[in-house]
């Protein structure tokens, strides 16, 4: 299975700030990489698919970037609704995996 | 617009058996290849089981190969996951989702597994 490794588990920050989430997979997943936010009680909604692709409704100030192994979302100036959890998973291969999951919570 | 919405969850013994289904619409559900994920209380997101459009590929996680069963009926534009043999560890919320460039997921439907 390709496992995928988030980076950090959790972090705090201010609104506006600009915010950074690592995903690694262990092998290279071409650009098969989708994004999710979750909010407590919530499904997951996708934020960005195929890497860098943003799904329609969804603020422009979420951006995704990377290809091979190596992937970023960024949140380009945090706003309040933005406190959530946030995954990225692989669909490089039929067998979805997941990332372990961030925690962004606004200072 | 494309909507899922799972149904069939629920409280069940050990032991027990479930059936979840899936309702499709607004999209050729036909020509998609469909998974079940799934999210125990206060942990990740963790892969059940992927069915091709016509079912000819199907595929589990090791976690419920042998207990759980996909399948689909694209005349009633639905997909099912009958769960049998469940375990406390199976309690979860189950989200049905497209396998498709652009992903599109369900609200999800809460199984749980207690005495």
């Amino acid at each position: 299975d390709i496992q995928m490794t988030q980076s950090p588990s959790s972090l705090s920050a201010s609104v506006g700030d600009r915010v950074t989430i690592t995903c690694r997979a262990s092998q290279s997943i071409s650009s098969y990489l989708n994004w999710y936010q979750q909010k407590p009680g919530k499904a997951p909604k996708v934020l960005i698919y195929a890497a860098s692709s943003l799904q329609s409704g969804v603020p422009s100030r979420f951006s995704g970037s990377g290809s091979g192994t190596d992937f970023t979302l960024t949140i380009s100036s945090l706003q309040p609704e933005d406190s959530a959890t946030y995954y990225c998973q692989q669909s490089y291969s039929t067998l979805w995996t997941f990332g372990q999951g961030t925690k962004v919570e606004i200072k | 617009e494309v909507q899922l919405v799972e149904s069939g969850g629920g409280l069940v013994q050990p032991g027990g058996s479930l059936r979840l289904s899936c309702a499709a619409s607004g999209f050729t559900f036909s020509s998609y290849e469909m998974s079940w994920v799934r999210q125990a209380p206060g942990k990740g997101l963790e892969w059940v089981s992927y069915i091709s459009s016509r079912a000819s590929s199907i595929y589990y996680a090791d976690s419920v190969k042998g207990r759980f069963t996909i399948s689909r009926d694209n005349a009633k534009n639905s997909l099912y996951l009958q769960l049998n043999s469940l375990r406390a560890e199976d309690t979860a919320v189950y989200y049905c989702a497209t396998v498709a460039f652009d992903p599109h997921w369900g609200q999800g439907t809460l199984v749980t597994v207690s005495s």
